[in-house]
């Protein structure tokens, strides 16, 4: 069965900490993703990585930064955290297989509050 | 990105079929319909998609229209496991990876 596995469900933070949110796929895939979910906004990207060391800017990546020294593993780091990062943070990863379509496979996600 | 514009909620009883709508007016031609859904507590999972013919699997079928201006997720049984949020998404097939996710619909199932 495959998998995506999130560090934790519920996190508890205060203000000005720094956050690490880690993300472990076992499907050998290249794409990893972090998105985050509000309510009213749905489902917006933050960054995501197409391979072992790279990142890509999504739509909102302002207050977080990430790492991927590891083909299976993709951590989303808040540098400080604020009020405004509260929200459900999910993960996913895909592989992108040229001519076929490549579905995302998404985590159970972690409901960060920053306090 | 192109948008996609859903009812906000939907209500169905178990054991019958449910069609979601979902418009795309802006649609282009190398825009492939995607559909994930989301459950209760759970990160989204992939549905169905398709480009111009109807498809069908395991979980459900996508009707696309003639003009691919708008599709149909159709769940031809519901049951109660099927309550969740369904999101209808357009994506480039080779394009950027990123999925743009609306509002969804969220589908109640009525035992």
């Amino acid at each position: 069965d495959v998998k995506v596995t999130q560090s934790s469900r519920y996190l508890v933070k205060r203000t000005g900490e720094k956050v690490f949110l880690e993300c472990v796929q076992d499907m050998d895939h290249e794409n990893m993703f972090w998105y985050r979910q509000d309510p009213g906004l749905g489902l917006r990207l933050i960054y995501f990585s197409y391979d072992v060391k790279m990142k890509e800017k999504g739509d909102i990546p302002e207050g977080y930064s990430v790492s991927r020294e590891k083909k299976e593993r993709f951590s989303l780091i808040l540098e400080s955290a604020s009020t405004n990062q509260t929200s459900m943070y999910l993960c996913a990863s895909s592989r992108p297989v040229a001519g076929v379509y490549n579905e995302q496979f998404f985590g159970p996600g972690t409901r960060l509050t920053v306090l | 990105d192109a948008k996609t514009t859903q009812p906000n909620s939907m209500e169905s009883n178990e054991e019958e079929p449910v069609h979601l709508p979902c418009n795309h007016s802006t649609i282009s031609g190398t825009d492939y319909i995607h559909w994930y859904r989301q459950l209760p507590s759970q990160g989204p999972e992939y549905v169905i998609h398709g480009l111009t013919s109807n498809v069908n699997n395991r979980m459900a079928s996508l009707a696309i229209a003639e003009d691919r201006k708008s599709s149909t997720l159709i769940l031809h049984r519901a049951t109660l496991r099927d309550a969740a949020v369904y999101y209808c998404i357009l994506r480039l097939f080779q394009g950027a990876q990123k999925l743009v996710f609306g509002q969804g619909t969220r589908l109640t199932i009525n035992p």
